[in-house]
């Protein structure tokens, strides 16, 4: 079955900085990669995703890239702010019904303001 | 307002005492899930659901069973919980499967004594 594995578990970056954390998966088919974020005593939701026939997608100061033929898909998080705070999940799954959704252990992302 | 709704958000109870978390949505739609989130180890899927009466086992899905009678209800049954499934659970639901964003609930924190 799909694994996916993400790094780091813990970063902690000065407001304004940049952030970036990355994901790889195992499985070949996969072909959806979204990234939740869930705040503490929240609910994840997402942010943002991408599909494999796309190489890098971007909304305002967040930006996916994948890389298909590594199998690794990274979130950035430019001029952060405190209210990025918060940890970050991402996945993979792929089209079909008998399919599962698979999730890295999280990022914990502290912006120090 | 669209959503996804569990009950209840805290529940403590004693091992071997049969228990239900309810999980409605009003987004008619067709895929849903049963998650547990633990420190380390991020959200693993347990049971989900593709539609009415359509089932199968997640990554972890010893110690619990679902049921899926109507579209907008998928319930966690816990039949004889025990100390082990102490965790934070989260229901969601996608529209057009899993390679689709997921709509969550906002979780259900279960200790079992």
């Amino acid at each position: 079955g799909e694994n996916v594995e993400q790094h780091p578990s813990t970063l902690s970056v000065q407001e304004g900085d940049s952030a970036v954390i990355k994901c790889t998966y195992s499985d070949s088919a996969s072909n959806y990669f979204p990234w939740y974020k869930q705040e503490l005593g929240k609910r994840p939701q997402l942010i943002i995703d991408i599909r494999s026939n796309v190489g890098e997608k971007k909304d305002q100061r967040i930006a996916v890239t994948l890389n298909k033929t590594a199998k690794h898909f990274s979130l950035h998080i430019t001029e952060t702010q405190p209210e990025d705070s918060a940890v970050y999940f991402c996945a993979a799954s792929k089209t079909g019904g008998y399919q599962k959704v698979t999730f890295g252990t999280g990022t914990k992302l502290q912006v120090i303001p | 307002e669209a959503q996804v709704t569990q009950n209840p958000r805290y529940l403590i109870t004693v091992t071997g005492k049969k228990l239900t978390v309810t999980c409605s949505q009003n987004m008619n739609h067709e895929y849903m899930s049963w998650y547990r989130q633990d420190p380390g180890l991020g959200l693993r899927q347990i049971y989900y659901s593709m539609n009415v009466e359509v089932t199968d086992k997640g990554d972890v899905p010893e110690g619990y069973k679902v049921s899926r009678k109507e579209k907008r209800n998928f319930p966690l049954i816990l039949e004889s919980p025990s100390p082990n499934q102490t965790s934070l659970y989260f229901c969601a639901s996608s529209l057009e499967g899993w390679d689709s964003p997921l709509h969550f609930g906002n979780g259900t924190r279960l200790t079992v004594t």
